[in-house]
């Protein structure tokens, strides 16, 4: 069964600094990636995904994150954080099809000026 | 179109009474899933639709919860006889089939408090 674990629930940075969000996932087939974003009183958006091929993928707003298959990790990066970074992170995986996504409990991300 | 629409966007209930949830997902998807967030919790998958056949259900999901997509469009989530662990933000998201890339559409969310 698949299962996502955020390493932490809450990360407090300061501005331009930067930021690594922890996830590890687990599964025995081959599954699809990907981290969104839940801004206060707004949905979840996509952030980023990863299918297949290269293992460092970019989404929006300037984050990255890196697959690695023998750690089974997705960690999420930015190089320097903003205020408006402040939101809810959640690590998410599916088999591939697509189907059935599940999610982690999230980290949120306080950006301090 | 402008996304996946959800209605209403909080409702407040007493225990024992029937909710009911809509979504509207984005026209030309063909997957649509509900989701239940709880404060400090990721979102839990619930039960899904491709078209308008209900593929899975979460074991999770009680017998007092039930999800309906007619006509393979708009979706209605009920949940009768309320309790107060119902209190949650139920999220519907879309899906499209066509290189889908497995990526979930999500709309703002419905918000029940029991009391």
């Amino acid at each position: 069964a698949q299962s996502v674990t955020q390493l932490d629930s809450q990360v407090p940075v300061f501005e331009e600094a930067p930021v690594e969000l922890r996830c590890n996932y687990s599964s025995s087939v081959s599954v699809y990636l990907f981290w969104y974003v839940q801004y206060p009183n707004q949905g979840l958006q996509l952030l980023l995904k990863y299918l297949s091929g290269s293992t460092l993928v970019k989404g929006i707003n300037g984050f990255e994150a890196e697959f690695n298959k023998s750690q089974t990790s997705f960690h999420l990066r930015k190089p320097s954080v903003h205020i408006s970074d402040t939101a809810e992170y959640f690590c998410a995986v599916s088999y591939t099809g697509g189907f059935k996504t599940i999610f982690g409990a999230g980290t949120r991300l306080f950006v301090k000026a | 179109d402008t996304g996946v629409s959800q209605n209403p966007r909080h409702k407040i209930t007493k225990r024992g009474q029937n909710v009911t949830f809509r979504c509207d997902p984005i026209s030309e998807h063909n997957r649509l899933y509900w989701y239940r967030q709880t404060l400090g919790q990721g979102p839990e998958f619930l039960t899904y639709f491709q078209n308008e056949a209900q593929l899975e259900k979460s074991r999770l999901l009680s017998d007092r919860f039930s999800a309906e997509r007619p006509k393979g469009s708009f979706s209605t989530l009920e949940i009768q006889r309320t309790e107060q662990g119902d209190s949650a933000m139920y999220l519907c998201a879309s899906q499209g089939q066509v290189l889908n890339t497995g990526e979930l559409f999500f709309g703002e969310g419905s918000r029940l408090t029991v009391l």
